[in-house]
This record gives structure tokens, sequence and C-alpha cells, in this order.
């Protein structure tokens, strides 16, 4: 069954360094998510992304946050300079075309900034 | 601003009772609606997604949604200690899925 992957499992990280996790979406779905829960907390939308552009953002997607889909393949999340708050769990959730609206969310990557 | 409120809980139940989850929503345009389940420290895995006013049974697991009321519900008959997680609704509207801050289950041997 196809699956969206990310990488790395767990990242550690000091404070002020910049950081890329990466995502695999599943290869014919063509609308990309990042989700941030910070331990103990909920599920919190950051950024959609379609057609090679950003759809929507929430306010924690400030300009310490990017996204890129740099080939055919991979979608990933930069962080520019990481904050102790942005430690936490990031989920890569990917959509085909159907209205249903049905996520695909991938393992997680847990960000650890120390 | 969208919000999606759940029952904070913990909600406790007895194996083989019936758990029931609630959860209301804000915004009238949202179009799809799903229950995530989450054990720490892992990804949302998908228990139900429903789409029309009414109920749909998936096997012990029964959702309802009453769009008037902007409430969903998710019914776990014959609870097992294995359904012990937190439990996650979920509101899809305008291309964006809002999660609610999700209800802790544990059911007791």
């Amino acid at each position: 069954e196809p699956e969206v992957t990310q990488t790395p499992s767990h990242q550690v990280t000091q404070m002020g360094q910049e950081v890329i996790l990466r995502c695999v979406p599943i290869s014919n779905h063509l609308y990309f998510y990042w989700y941030r829960q910070i331990l103990g907390q909920k599920v919190e939308f950051l950024v959609s992304f379609y057609n090679n552009e950003i759809s929507e953002k929430s306010e924690i997607f400030d300009d310490q946050f990017s996204v890129e889909r740099p080939d055919g393949s991979n979608f990933t999340l930069k962080i520019r300079s990481t904050k102790l708050e942005d430690s936490a769990m990031y989920f890569c959730a990917s959509r085909g075309l159907d209205r249903s609206g049905e996520l695909f969310f991938g393992e997680g990557s847990r960000l650890t900034v120390l | 601003q969208k919000e999606v409120e759940q029952n904070s809980g913990p909600l406790s139940v007895p194996e083989g009772a019936i758990a029931s989850l609630n959860c209301t929503y804000s915004d009238r345009v949202s179009q799809s609606f799903f229950w995530y389940r989450q054990y720490s420290g892992k990804s949302p895995e998908l228990i139900m997604s429903i789409y029309s006013n009414g109920d749909k049974e998936d096997g012990r697991f029964t959702a309802q949604l009453n769009k008037a009321s902007q409430y969903v519900s998710l019914l776990i008959r014959d609870s097992q200690p294995s359904d012990s997680a937190t439990y996650l609704c979920a509101v899809f509207a305008a291309g964006i899925m809002r999660f609610g801050a999700g209800t802790r289950l544990t059911v007791k041997p």
C-alpha cells in the first residue's frame, strides 16, 4: 500500500541552526501538507501546498519556515533558525484529487531543539 | 476562528462498555469529517470518515454526523484495552483539515 515517508524520524539540533525535514508523498497525490504537534498539544496546521506553491498557511508559519518541492518526489519543510519552541513532532500529509479530504500521514519527524 | 472542539477527557470505560466521543465544529462550510486514533508519539491513524448526516458503522465503530448542530460523534462498542488511545476529531473545509485537541480514552480490563 502506498505510504507517505518522512525523514529523519528524529533530529536533535542546537537553537539557531537550520533544519530541513523531508517527506515523500504518495506518488499520485497533488496536495501536500505540514502539521506540527507540540508534546501534549493538538495537531496544528502549518501549510498546504499545491501546484508548486503555497495554497494556505497558518499564523504559525512565519518567515522562519519555508516549504519546497525540489524535485518530482520530495516535499521539504525548512526552519531557518530554530527556537526552543520549535521542538515538536512534524507530520507531512498528502491527498489526491478526490474531494473527500482524506489525508494520508507520514510517521512524523521529531525535532528537538536544545 | 475556525475551531474543532472535543471533550478533553480523560474518558475511562470498563472493557466491553460503549465509549462515546463527541466533537463540535464552527465552520459551517465543512465538507468532511474524520476520526483518527493516535498513540503517544505516533502519527494519527484514520478510524472513520463521514460525509453526510446520519450514522455510519464500521465494525465496532459508529460515526454520527449532524450538520445542523455542527456535531460529530464516535461510538466504540465492546471497548477493548487496545482501544486505549487519544481520539482526534478532524474537519476538512476549504482544502484544510483541522483537528480537535483529542480525547484520551482508557479502557480498563
